[in-house]
């Protein structure tokens, strides 16, 4: 089972849908959480930190659901730019051990 | 703003030549990481270092090898070049204890060996 496991994707949405990402960690002592967002043949780059009581970034939201060790990144209406590849990051606690997930496709379309 | 920065974006080099790539962060970071970006693979970790000299190794380690002379300098050394190696390598720093505001990345090495 890998370490961190993210909806296989692709997703194409039209402009203005909402479009939901599912993570699942296997390291229960997993401390810190994360959304990064990738453009193609560009480096990763935060997009949002995962709290423990589910936090909001304008049309982002991510829940952290420790109990069933999964992460969720919800984004509301759509817009073409946010067509990238989401990646899930779950950091175990150590200096090292910063997890990715394989990433999900998002394709916005007219 | 963290700016992680990576000599080359794209590279292209042949079996057996022994590749460096550098990375330059400005924000006196205590911890570098290289990792390597497949499709379908997501990014492996290769190697990290916490501090200057020291170095650990990651999930991937084999065929190449790393340099931490000074605190804002990352080397990762393919010490010779096949073509398996072909992919993208990222930089990345970070300052606090457990990474506990994530990673900043450099733009990326897109490294061809031929």
């Amino acid at each position: 089972r890998k370490e961190v496991e993210q909806d296989p994707g692709p997703f194409n949405v039209p402009e203005g849908a909402t479009v939901a990402f599912n993570c699942t960690y296997s390291n229960s002592a997993s401390q810190s959480f994360f959304w990064y967002r990738q453009d193609c043949r560009k480096e990763p780059k935060l997009l949002m930190s995962v709290y423990s009581s589910g936090n909001e970034d304008g049309r982002f939201t991510a829940q952290l659901n420790r109990a069933s060790q999964y992460i969720s990144l919800l984004i509301r209406d759509s817009k073409l730019s946010d067509s990238a590849t989401y990646l899930c990051v779950v950091n175990g606690g150590g200096n090292n051990d910063m997890r990715f997930g394989a990433g999900t496709r998002l394709t916005v379309k007219p | 703003d963290v700016k992680v920065t990576q000599s080359s974006r794209y590279l292209v080099k042949r079996t057996g030549e022994k590749v460096f790539l550098e990375c330059v962060q400005d924000m006196d970071h205590e911890n570098m990481f290289w990792y390597r970006q497949d499709p379908g693979l997501g990014l492996r970790l290769i190697y990290f270092s916490y501090d200057v000299k020291m170095k650990e190794k990651g999930d991937i380690p084999e065929g190449y090898s790393v340099s931490r002379e000074k605190k804002e300098r990352f080397s990762l050394i393919l010490e010779s070049a096949s073509t398996n190696q072909t992919s993208m390598y990222l930089c990345a720093s970070s300052g606090q204890a457990n990474n506990y505001y994530g990673y900043t990345f450099g733009s990326g090495t897109r490294l061809t060996v031929v």
